[in-house]
C-alpha cells in the first residue's frame, strides 16, 4: 500500500517569497491533516479537511496561509508572503475517518531566510 | 491549542529497562492515540486506545488510559537502543474529530 506522499521533501526560500507544499494522501482516505511542527515541539494542527470540506482550520493563519483539497484527494498548502518564524517541518497525514489512526508523509522542511 | 501534555519531556535510560511516559489531556475524547517520531522523519502510529478501554498492548508496548483523571500512559519494556525516538500522544479533541498531538517526550535509550 503507498504511503502518504509529500513534496518538494527540502525547501530554503527568502522572507516574503510565496512557497507551496503538496500532499497526495493513502487512496481511500477521507480525513487529510496539515501540521506545522517546529523543532522541539509537537506537531500543530493547521488545518483538517473531511473528503474536500474544511473540519477545523482555526489555527491557520489565513492572512498569509491558504489550503485547497480539491475533488477530496490531492491537497496543497501556501504561504504568501513567508515570514522568518514559519520555518518548520510541515507534515501531510491521511486518515479514513477523522480522529482514527493516521499515516504521516516524511514532511517538508522549510527554511526562511 | 495542544491537547494533550506529556511528562517527562526527556527521559534518558539504559538498554534493558523499561521506559514510561504519561500523557494528560483536558477534553473528553473518543480515543487516545501515541505515535513515534524518529528524528528527522515522520510520525508513525504505534497505538489506539478507546475511551471504553483502560489497557491495550501491542508487543513491548502497553498502553493505559484513565479517563476520570483525563491521563494516559505508555511503558515500552525491554527497552532497545532502537527505541530512542520522540513520543507523542495524541487525542480526537472532544468528538469532533481533530487530532491534536501534545508536546511530546523525547527516550533516549543507550546501549
Amino acid at each position: 500500500e503507498a504511503g502518504v506522499a509529500q513534496s518538494p521533501r527540502y525547501k530554503i526560500i527568502e522572507k516574503r517569497q510565496s512557497v507551496a507544499f503538496w500532499c497526495n494522501p493513502i487512496s481511500g482516505h477521507a480525513t487529510l491533516y496539515w501540521y506545522q511542527q517546529i523543532l522541539g515541539q509537537g506537531p500543530k494542527l493547521l488545518i483538517q479537511f473531511q473528503n474536500n470540506g474544511v473540519v477545523d482550520d482555526s489555527q491557520l493563519p489565513k492572512d498569509r496561509f491558504s489550503a485547497e483539497r480539491l475533488k477530496g484527494v490531492d491537497s496543497t498548502l501556501k504561504i504568501q508572503p513567508a515570514k522568518l518564524e514559519d520555518s518548520a517541518v510541515y507534515l501531510c497525514a491521511s486518515s479514513l475517518l477523522g480522529g482514527s489512526e493516521a499515516f504521516f508523509g516524511q514532511g517538508t522542511r522549510l527554511t526562511v531566510v | 491549542s495542544q491537547q494533550g501534555e506529556e511528562d517527562p519531556q526527556a527521559l534518558s535510560i539504559q538498554e534493558g529497562e523499561n521506559a514510561t511516559m504519561n500523557c494528560s489531556y483536558k477534553t473528553s475524547i473518543n480515543n487516545l492515540q501515541w505515535y513515534r517520531q524518529n528524528s528527522g522523519r515522520g510520525l508513525v502510529h504505534l497505538i489506539l486506545i478507546r475511551s471504553n478501554e483502560r489497557e491495550k498492548h501491542s508487543g513491548r508496548l502497553r498502553v493505559t488510559l484513565d479517563t476520570s483523571k483525563k491521563s494516559s500512559s505508555l511503558l515500552i519494556t525491554a527497552s532497545r537502543a532502537a527505541d530512542t525516538a520522540s513520543y507523542f500522544c495524541a487525542t480526537d479533541g472532544d468528538y469532533t474529530g481533530k487530532l491534536i498531538f501534545g508536546q511530546g517526550t523525547t527516550l533516549q535509550v543507550k546501549p
